[in-house]
């Protein structure tokens, strides 16, 4: 069973403008990462935040992380054709090695 | 620094028949896990191993198993095939340390097709 649920399901927007996305979860955490997923290949690693962390940034990516509401939201700013994808978050549990519990996922895509 | 390989990356089988697939993690790395990615159930957990050791597990059948090498290479393997174990099959490498930072690093993928 997945750990949450991410909104939107789908997104499409155009060059230039910013994409959110929101991510909730059930259970205390460790950590919340985000990753990028582009047609069905191999899953890269975009931020890791940790649950005493409230916002991080990466480039043009922003993470925010609410533990008392159990959500994280991940910004785009800028967007480029290039960030057409799937994007997922994925919680660790304080007590689970190695797992990452994955939400559904937000499909975006950016028209030049 | 050679990211995480992962051999084959299509297969197909038929039902019943078995299937090993095989993962190289990034050099350093001791802990791989495995995902199953279907359209319908998502991206699920398998298991985790650190060190020649399952650490952790997640709700597959027996016919789901798995072992990693003193290299840290790791295989995994599923017997009895169904259909529904069609699916891509993702690995994930990390240094195994720290819960809080621990990153994962994806292979490409296995693309197993069961006929």
């Amino acid at each position: 069973s997945q750990q949450g649920e991410e909104d939107p399901q789908a997104l499409s927007i155009q060059e230039g403008e910013n994409a959110t996305m929101n991510c909730s979860y059930k259970t205390s955490i460790n950590n919340l990462q985000w990753y990028r997923q582009n047609s069905g290949r191999g899953l890269v690693h975009l931020i890791l935040i940790r649950s005493n962390e409230r916002e991080k940034h990466s480039g043009r990516l922003r993470v925010t992380l609410d533990t008392s509401k159990k959500s994280s939201s991940l910004l785009i700013t800028a967007s480029r054709a290039a960030d057409t994808a799937s994007y997922f978050c994925a919680t660790v549990r304080t007590d689970s090695w190695g797992k990452l519990q994955f939400g559904a996922g937000t499909q975006v895509v950016v028209t030049p | 620094k050679a990211g995480v390989t992962q051999t084959p990356r299509y297969l197909i089988k038929t039902r019943g028949q078995q299937v090993t697939l095989s993962c190289s993690p990034i050099s350093g790395h001791r802990s791989v896990s495995w995902y199953q990615q279907t359209p319908g159930q998502g991206l699920q957990f398998l298991f985790e191993y650190f060190s020649e050791t399952q650490r952790n597990k997640g709700n597959f059948p027996g016919r789901f198993s798995g072992r990693q090498f003193s290299n840290s290479r790791s295989e995994m393997n599923v017997s009895t095939l169904e259909l529904g174990d069609s699916a891509l099959y993702l690995c994930a490498s990390s240094l195994g340390g720290a819960l809080s930072t621990d990153t994962q690093y994806f292979g490409p993928g296995t693309r197993l097709t069961v006929l």
